[in-house]
């Protein structure tokens, strides 16, 4: 089975200064989708950015891009010129190639705060 | 991508009764998920909802405590039935994207609360 491992419960960045979220998966697949979801207060879940597994060029969305690494089954978020609206939980989910694999696998979740 | 309203926003329940969350699709869907986020947790897949069909439901969620309704390809309802105060979570219902690759899009969640 797929699981997905969020090794920072907490992080802290200061505004405008960039930060790294880690996020590490298993998976016996080799095509699949990866992506980054935000959770403000209001408990809204927003995609932030996702990646194709047969891609190797990283994803980049603005101010969002990750570093895959589909070797080391790693997907990491980096946020530059963090803004105080991007303190939420981030959550990096899996998802399996194909109409049967319906579902998104999350981690536990990284709670990033953004000090003035 | 769909835009999802959900409906109720937040509630707070007695426990032993059931409540029931409506989430309606702004076009047409063959799946809908529903995931359960218990308070500081992560989402956990409770059923898939195809219409014309039974839900498929996870491992640890049964049918006679989250019926699932999916009378057509836009709307769907959860129930949460005799609920008590483990049941307090976020419940959120969620369609995928165009060809599954653009990611899923979320209704805006139902806070629950059991006392």
């Amino acid at each position: 089975a797929q699981t997905v491992t969020q090794s920072q419960p907490e992080m802290s960045v200061q505004e405008a200064e960039t930060v790294t979220l880690s996020c590490t998966y298993d998976t016996s697949e080799s095509d699949y989708y990866l992506f980054w979801y935000k959770q403000p207060p209001s408990r809204q879940m927003i995609l932030v950015i996702r990646q194709e597994a047969y891609k190797q060029q990283n994803a980049t969305e603005n101010r969002f891009s990750v570093n895959f690494q589909k070797a080391a089954k790693s997907f990491s978020l980096k946020i530059s010129d963090s803004q105080l609206g991007d303190a939420a939980m981030y959550f990096c989910a899996y998802k399996g190639y194909g109409g049967s694999q319906g579902n998104l696998i999350f981690g536990k979740g990284t709670k990033l705060s953004v000090k003035p | 991508s769909a835009v999802i309203s959900q409906k109720p926003s937040r509630d707070i329940c007695q426990r032993g009764t059931s409540l029931t969350i409506q989430c309606q699709v702004d076009s047409q869907v063959t799946m809908m998920f529903w995931y359960r986020q218990q308070p500081g947790q992560s989402l956990t897949l409770i059923a898939t909802a195809n219409q014309g069909s039974e839900a498929t439901y996870e491992s640890g969620f049964v049918i006679d405590k989250f019926p699932i309704s999916r009378p057509n390809l836009t709307f769907s309802t959860l129930t949460v039935s005799n609920m008590s105060p483990e049941d307090s979570s976020i419940y959120l219902c969620s369609v995928e994207g165009p060809g599954g690759s653009y990611g899923y899009t979320f209704g805006s969640g139902t806070r629950l609360t059991v006392v």
